[in-house]
């Protein structure tokens, strides 16, 4: 069972540029979160999806970044126009579905976003 | 919405002592507490949890204590190990979960 996948790991964009971080969480789990983490810092929550649905996007900045989880396919977080402070590793988890009262959270690598 | 508190933001101990890292939320919804550790570059990995039904639970050289009255937990390492340096992020869940700020172990050889 392979853990939670991120791509890419790491990712280079100009001021001004799009970026997207994928995130497949791991097989048999329908939610996905998204965290950010500044160098020298903690985790901070952006949002929590399930399949087709955000259920949580409180930490999410309000212009710029919009995260999805479609039906098929992976989570993506897409952050328009990115400036040098979006510069942060991206981490991802997922956990299982709540009707089993599962709350453990899996982590990915991770994707570091450098804004040159 | 839940906010957690995490001391010290920075430890070091001697190999062989015990580490305690405290935590206190807000939300007294909260009835899911994990606690991640996080090597250089590396992602956190879950290394033990707790849930709001039980007081203490121990896993080896690792435990944690849960006082809901007091709305605290805590992260008891014993016989610590250079291999135990890291920073390790305590969490809370009720309707969502958040993370401390973590605290950087380090581990005198």
């Amino acid at each position: 069972n392979a853990g939670v996948m991120q791509n890419p790991r790491h990712l280079v964009r100009r001021r001004g540029q799009e970026a997207r971080l994928r995130c497949s969480p791991m097989k048999g789990h329908s939610h996905v979160y998204w965290y950010r983490q500044l160098p020298e810092e903690g985790l901070k929550f952006m949002v929590y999806l399930q399949k087709e649905n955000i259920i949580d996007e409180s930490g999410m900045p309000k212009e710029r970044f919009s995260a999805e989880f479609p039906k098929e396919g992976p989570s993506i977080l897409r952050i328009q126009q990115v400036v040098r402070g979006d510069s942060a590793a991206y981490f991802c988890a997922s956990s299982p579905t709540q009707r089993g009262a599962s709350y453990e959270q899996y982590f990915g690598p991770g994707t570091r976003l450098t804004v040159t | 919405g839940e906010n957690v508190e995490q001391h010290p933001s920075t430890l070091s101990v001697q190999e062989g002592d015990s580490a305690v890292i405290k935590c206190t939320y807000s939300d007294s919804a909260s009835n899911y507490f994990p606690w991640y550790k996080q090597e250089l570059g590396k992602r956190p990995q879950l290394i033990i949890d707790i849930r709001s039904n039980v007081g203490e639970k121990k896993d080896q050289r690792i435990a944690v204590t849960l006082n809901k009255t007091a709305k605290h937990f805590s992260l008891h390492i014993t016989e610590t190990q250079p291999e135990d340096s890291a920073v390790y992020f305590c969490a809370a869940r009720g309707n969502d979960m958040r993370f401390g700020a973590g605290t950087r172990l380090t581990v005198k050889p």
